[in-house]
């Protein structure tokens, strides 16, 4: 069993769609990270969160540590918005498997 | 200068060629990192070296050789390198605390996209 899972796999939403991606971790961290891959492989890091919530423009990251999960929003969606969202826990970098979102016109 | 930098973006080696990736950054970060990525998965942590020295290697093969000659630059020397390793190779570099705690914010590369033929 992964100690990071992610859900859902893949998610296709149209454009001004309310999106949540979840994340749960069965290990200890000090920290979680939220990172966006588009095609083509470059990464960014869209949060670092280890209590409560963070918002960046239309995104939103929450996490509950007692429950070891950890949930990222994405208000009014766009199609720009379309890459893998991946969650990673911070004691060793382990990460989630993706999440693929396809954001339609 | 809020970048890391990768060259080369691809690279095509032969099984009995030696190659070497390289990943730099400016912003005074004191950890870097190698991740390996596959093809839709997600990125596989290799090696982190914490003040140019190498604290994590997750049992790599030897074909894999990584390098860092000074605070803002990171190698990775290929040599001998099956099919199997063709992949994504990312570098990350991020701040350390000063209890050595690599505990911070990783920034990313855009990656070296290897095919090994």
């Amino acid at each position: 069993k992964n100690e990071v899972e992610q859900s859902p796999q893949n998610l296709t939403a149209q454009e001004g769609e309310f999106i949540t991606i979840n994340c749960s971790y069965s290990v200890g961290i000090s920290a979680l990270h939220w990172l966006q891959q588009h095609p083509g492989g470059g990464i960014v890091s869209l949060f670092m969160l280890s209590s409560g919530k963070k918002k960046h423009g239309r995104l939103i990251a929450t996490i509950n540590i007692q429950e070891k999960h950890s949930s990222l929003h994405i208000t009014a969606s766009h199609p720009r918005d379309s890459a893998v969202y991946i969650c990673a826990v911070h004691n060793d970098m382990r990460f989630g498997a993706g999440t693929r979102l396809t954001v339609k016109p | 200068d809020t970048e890391v930098t990768q060259t080369p973006k691809h690279l095509v080696m032969g099984m009995t060629n030696k190659k070497s990736l390289k990943c730099e950054q400016h912003m005074g970060h004191r950890a870097m990192y190698w991740y390996k990525q596959k093809a839709k998965k997600p990125p596989e942590l290799m090696f982190v070296y914490s003040y140019e020295k190498l604290s994590i290697n997750e049992s790599v093969p030897s074909r894999f050789s990584p390098e860092c000659p000074n605070s803002s630059l990171l190698n990775l020397h290929l040599h001998a390198l099956q099919p199997e390793d063709s992949a994504l190779y990312l570098c990350a570099s991020s701040q350390v605390w000063s209890d050595g705690r690599a505990d911070n914010e990783q920034f990313f590369g855009p990656g070296t996209r290897l095919t090994v033929l």
